[in-house]
């Protein structure tokens, strides 16, 4: 089955400066990444999504890149902020095509944005 | 725009208890599914259905676990009896049927078993 690998599992930065989490995947057909914020006492919250028939996607501070021959996917966050700090977790899915449903998290990387 | 319902948000129980834990996934989704977050594992899923049908049930630690979707609307996963080790925020999923992927997260029920 899928095993999806996410690094680090704690990241400090200084407000202002960007962040960037890495997550690396093992099944080649896989081809939908989505990453998930989790703030304290919450439910993951979806902020980005990337299939495999683009290499990156942009939305205001949050970018998420693809690189389909390495099998690995990264989420970018420029210009951080207090609000950033949560808990991010990357996941890697095969389309919904039956009835398979193949999402599979990272162990999550806890963000922590220094004022 | 009514998300995710997920209750209790808190749950204390004793070892021994039964836990019943209830979501209600958005209007209209077809597939829902029931996560456990224990902050060390991460993300496990236990458990998913389309429409009224268990999917997948492979992820369920043991046998104490059980989960249902009766009328294709809400479901419930039932711990029965809870252990110390079920100690875990559950988070319940749903989304739409293929093609779409993209699945939403409810606020979780925390679970401590004392």
């Amino acid at each position: 089955g899928e095993n999806v690998e996410q690094h680090p599992s704690t990241l400090s930065v200084q407000e202002g400066d960007s962040a960037v989490i890495k997550c690396t995947y093992s099944d080649s057909a896989s081809n939908y990444f989505p990453w998930y914020k989790q703030e304290l006492g919450k439910g993951p919250q979806l902020i980005i999504d990337i299939r495999s028939n683009v290499g990156e996607k942009k939305d205001q501070r949050i970018a998420v890149t693809l690189n389909k021959t390495a099998k690995h996917f990264s989420l970018h966050i420029t210009e951080t902020q207090p609000e950033d700090s949560a808990v991010y977790f990357c996941a890697a899915s095969i389309g919904a095509g039956g009835g398979a449903d193949g999402l599979t998290f990272g162990k999550g990387t806890h963000l922590i944005i220094q004022p | 725009d009514a998300g995710i319902i997920q209750s209790p948000k808190h749950e204390v129980t004793e070892m021994g208890q039964t836990v019943t834990l209830r979501c209600e996934p958005i209007f209209g989704h077809n597939f829902l599914f029931w996560y456990r977050d224990t902050f060390v594992q991460g993300l496990e899923l236990l458990s998913y259905f389309r429409s009224r049908s268990i999917i997948d049930n492979a992820g369920m630690p043991t046998e104490r676990f059980s989960a249902e979707r009766p009328d294709g609307s809400f479901s419930t996963l039932k711990i029965q009896p809870a252990e110390q080790g079920d100690s875990a925020v559950y988070v319940c999923a749903s989304r739409l049927a293929s093609p779409s992927v993209t699945k939403f997260f409810g606020p979780g029920t925390r679970l401590t078993v004392l």
